[in-house]
């Protein structure tokens, strides 16, 4: 079963809307780490934004945050204010366990973003 | 501030060549260290790990094998190359203490 879902293969956006790219998980372990990575088109990985799963309150960094529902094990992406330099692949991915960081990545969703 | 090099950008290599390629990382020390593979219009698919100097787990049985030979090196190697080893491989690494794992710029590989 896949452990990390992402339905939209696709998104537009235009400039300085907000979109949201959707995240579901699955896993049995009470302690994971959930995270958002951008892979523009020179293909190196960023990281953006990372939730735990005893957070209390959803994670932000700037306009990035993320929108954790624990019960509905879902853990979207909101980006405010879209810029054209936010076109590229989103990753969502999981940690499980706290003991070091094994990754599993869902297929990704490509965004663009239009004048 | 921590650093990940990895090596070369691009590398384009006949069938049943061998390959190497190599991952280091400055600014840490005793990082956990990762190689991962991302196939055209796929995700990451995690290769091997490792905790520590010649510590290696494999992820997935492939054609494929890692070594770490000193604390911040992880080399990804093949003896023999197949044209299904085609695709961009990421290395990456992460502390014991934090959250996220940094990667690499990443290596083009296409066999042909």
């Amino acid at each position: 079963a896949q452990k990390i879902t992402q339905t939209q293969p696709g998104m537009f956006v235009q400039e300085k809307e907000a979109v949201t790219l959707d995240c579901t998980y699955d896993t049995s372990d009470p302690s994971y780490g959930l995270f958002w990575y951008k892979q523009p088109s020179s293909g190196e990985m960023i990281f953006l934004i990372y939730q735990g799963s005893y957070d209390q309150q959803n994670a932000t960094e700037g306009r990035y945050s993320l929108n954790f529902q624990k019960a509905r094990k879902s853990a979207n992406l909101v980006i405010s204010a879209s810029q054209l330099g936010d076109s590229a692949m989103y990753f969502c991915a999981m940690r499980e366990g706290r003991s070091f960081q094994k990754l599993v990545f869902g297929t990704g969703t490509r965004l663009l973003v239009s004048p | 501030s921590q650093t990940i090099h990895q090596w070369p950008a691009t590398l384009v290599q006949p069938v049943g060549s061998p390959l190497s390629l190599e991952c280091t990382v400055e600014g840490t020390s005793n990082p956990n260290l990762y190689w991962y593979r991302q196939a055209a219009g796929r995700g990451l698919q995690l290769l091997f790990y490792s905790v520590g100097i010649g510590q290696i787990s494999s992820e997935v049985p492939q054609n494929l094998s890692a070594s770490r030979p000193q604390d911040r090196q992880f080399i990804l190697s093949s003896k023999k190359l197949l044209l299904s080893d085609s695709g961009f491989y990421l290395c990456a690494w992460s502390s014991g203490g934090a959250n996220e794992a940094f990667f690499g710029q990443g290596t083009r590989l296409t066999v042909v």
